[in-house]
Formats: structure tokens, sequence, C-alpha cells
């Protein structure tokens, strides 16, 4: 069973606008972080925003928030004011930290981001 | 720039040919990944160190991958008998062992091609 679901392969949104990328994980592990990153076209990936799975309060960085519904098991990446900058490849991933690894992180598929005028 | 490094950022070889890649961690850094990621995928693990130790590898780590971190500082990849299903962007990643969220910086990447 894939760990890690984006549904969305692609997404277009106008600038200044808000969007939504979808992500649902699957695991057993009380004890997980998610993580979202942004990959550009350059290739690598940068590190936008962490949700532990204790945290009682959603996390927000900047234009970046992270919608945590836990009994849901949704993560879902908010990106308020949209920029020409925001197009790009976004990964949801997940650390399980009882599992034995820890130390790696699960990837979805990634969801492409096209912003327009 | 105090990022992660990796070298070189394209590599184009023959079937059958022995490629490596290096990776230079965040100097503080302790642990250190590697992954593989094909086109229209998300990165995948392959193996990871903790200082000097390699603690954990992949499945898809076969018998022709190598990796090691002497010293506990720069790592390198290495594929021997390149195949071309090897053909991926080689990413390297590091993180500290202290922070809470364990949030790990990637490198810019290796492609590699193998024709």
């Amino acid at each position: 069973a894939q760990k890690i679901t984006q549904t969305q392969p692609g997404m277009f949104v106008q600038e200044k606008e808000a969007v939504t990328l979808d992500c649902t994980y699957d695991t057993s592990d009380p004890s997980y972080g998610l993580f979202w990153y942004k990959q550009p076209s350059s290739g690598e990936m940068i590190f936008l925003i962490y949700q532990g799975s204790y945290d009682q309060q959603n996390a927000t960085e900047g234009r970046y928030s992270l919608n945590f519904q836990k009994a849901r098991k949704s993560a879902n990446l908010v990106i308020s004011a949209s920029q020409l900058g925001d197009s790009a490849m976004y990964f949801c991933a997940m650390r399980e930290v009882n599992t034995g690894t820890a130390s790696k992180l699960t990837f979805g598929t990634g969801t492409r981001l096209q912003v327009t005028l | 720039d105090t990022g992660v490094s990796q070298d070189p950022r394209h590599k184009i070889t023959k079937r059958g040919q022995n490629v490596t890649f290096r990776c230079d961690p965040i100097s503080e850094h302790n642990r250190l990944y590697w992954y593989r990621q094909t086109l229209g995928q998300g990165p995948e693990f392959l193996t990871y160190f903790q200082n000097e130790a390699q603690l954990e590898k992949s499945r898809l780590l076969s018998d022709r991958f190598s990796a090691e971190r002497p010293k506990g500082s720069f790592s390198t990849l290495e594929i021997q008998r390149t195949e071309q299903g090897d053909s991926a962007m080689y990413l390297c990643a590091s993180s500290l062992l202290s922070e809470i969220s364990y949030e790990q910086y990637f490198g810019p990447g290796t492609r590699l091609t193998v024709t």
C-alpha cells in the first residue's frame, strides 16, 4: 500500500490566489512527521514545512501552512498569495519514528504546480 | 555557500562502466542520506549514515551499489557495471540528529544517464 498519496498530478493557480495541494498518508506508527518539499526544475529539494504527529496546531511558515487532519490522515499544503516563482513540483513526505526506519523519508509522487498570470 | 553539495551534477556513461558520485553534507550534520529519483516519481531512499556508520540500506541498493562515508564527513556512492535502469537523479541529503524534526537538507543532485 502506498504510504503517501498525492492524487493531483498537476494543478494550475492564478497569481495571488491561494492553492491547496493534497496529501494523504498511511501509517500505524503513532509517532511520525510530515514534510513538504518543493522541487524546481533545477532539481534541488527545498524544505517548506514540517508537522509532527503530536503537534496540536497546524504548522505555518510564511505563505505556507499545513492543514493537518489526523483522523483523516491528511496533510494538505496551502500556499497563499501564489507567486510565479512557486511553479514547481511539490512532494509530501513522511518519517515514521518507531518502525525502525526513523531515518528515511517516504515521498509521494508529487504535484506539479503551475502559477499563471 | 554552506549547503549540501554534490559532484558531478551530470554524468553520462556507457552501460557496464563504473561511476562514483560525491556528496559533501552541511559540516555539522552527522546524518547523511542517499536517495534515487526517477522521472515522474518522488525520491526513494537508498541508504543512510550516522557519522561514518552505514546504518540502513534499502532493498533498492543492489550489490552493484556501494556507499561510504569515511571519517563521517563526505560520502561517495559507487555504481559498478552500470545498467540503463540506473539512469536517475541521485540525491544526497544531510540532517542533524539533535533536531526534533530531523529535517533533511538536500543537495542539487547528480543526474546519471546510462547509454
